[in-house]
């Protein structure tokens, strides 16, 4: 079993619409969470991390988990073309680790 | 201020030589990561320093190896190159170390080896 496991994707949505993001991780001791984009060719920047059940806003991103499930998601409110990226779900491990999914393409489309 | 920075930005190299890639961390920052990144899929785990100690190393051959200098920059090396390293390698800069630490990266070396 792999240690995080994202939607494979791609995932095309329209302009202004909802896009959402699933990720389950297979260590029941994961504490905390991350959210990266990573545009095509470059590197992966940080928009969201997470560390309690529930729900955490930043702007138009809100990041969701659930630790009982062993499931983190995001949601991208009002999508727009600058959103089309790669969306990787990372979980700390060990202290030292962070172990990444293979990440979900995004596609907003006008 | 400066984020992370990465050195060379591309590389290519010949199957069977050795390569050094260069990170600096965000000022005040002690922990750099290592990542290996090909394409399709996600960054994949090969060293953690902290204050200048390994703290963690991935499942990755000894051809790998890396230091921490005492400004808190790092070297990655790999020796005899194989053309599987051919791949994007990420540096991770972190305040501390711990569950709740943030990591953010340089904006990584691309290496291809022919």
């Amino acid at each position: 079993q792999k240690e995080v496991e994202q939607n494979s994707g791609p995932l095309s949505v329209p302009e202004g619409a909802i896009a959402s993001l699933n990720c389950t991780y297979s260590d029941r001791g994961s504490q905390s969470f991350f959210w990266y984009r990573q545009y095509s060719g470059k590197s992966p920047e940080l928009i969201m991390s997470i560390y309690s059940n529930g729900d955490k806003e930043d702007g138009r991103f809100t990041a969701q988990l659930n630790k009982a499930s062993q499931y983190v998601s995001l949601l991208i409110r009002d999508s727009q073309p600058s959103d089309s990226a790669t969306y990787l779900c990372a979980v700390n491990l060990w202290d030292y680790k962070l172990s990444f999914g293979a990440g979900t393409t995004v596609t907003v489309r006008a | 201020d400066a984020g992370v920075t990465q050195s060379p930005t591309h590389l290519i190299k010949t199957r069977g030589q050795h390569v050094t890639l260069r990170c600096s961390p965000i000022s005040g920052h002690k922990s750099v990561s290592w990542y290996q990144q090909v394409l399709g899929q996600g960054p994949q785990f090969i060293f953690q320093y902290y204050e200048k100690e390994e703290r963690g190393r991935g499942n990755f051959p000894d051809r790998f190896s890396a230091r921490q200098f005492p400004n808190y920059s790092s070297e990655l090396n790999v020796n005899a190159l194989l053309l599987g390293d051919s791949a994007l390698y990420l540096c991770a800069s972190s305040a501390g170390q711990g569950r709740n630490t943030e990591a953010f990266f340089g904006q990584g070396t691309r290496l291809t080896v022919v």
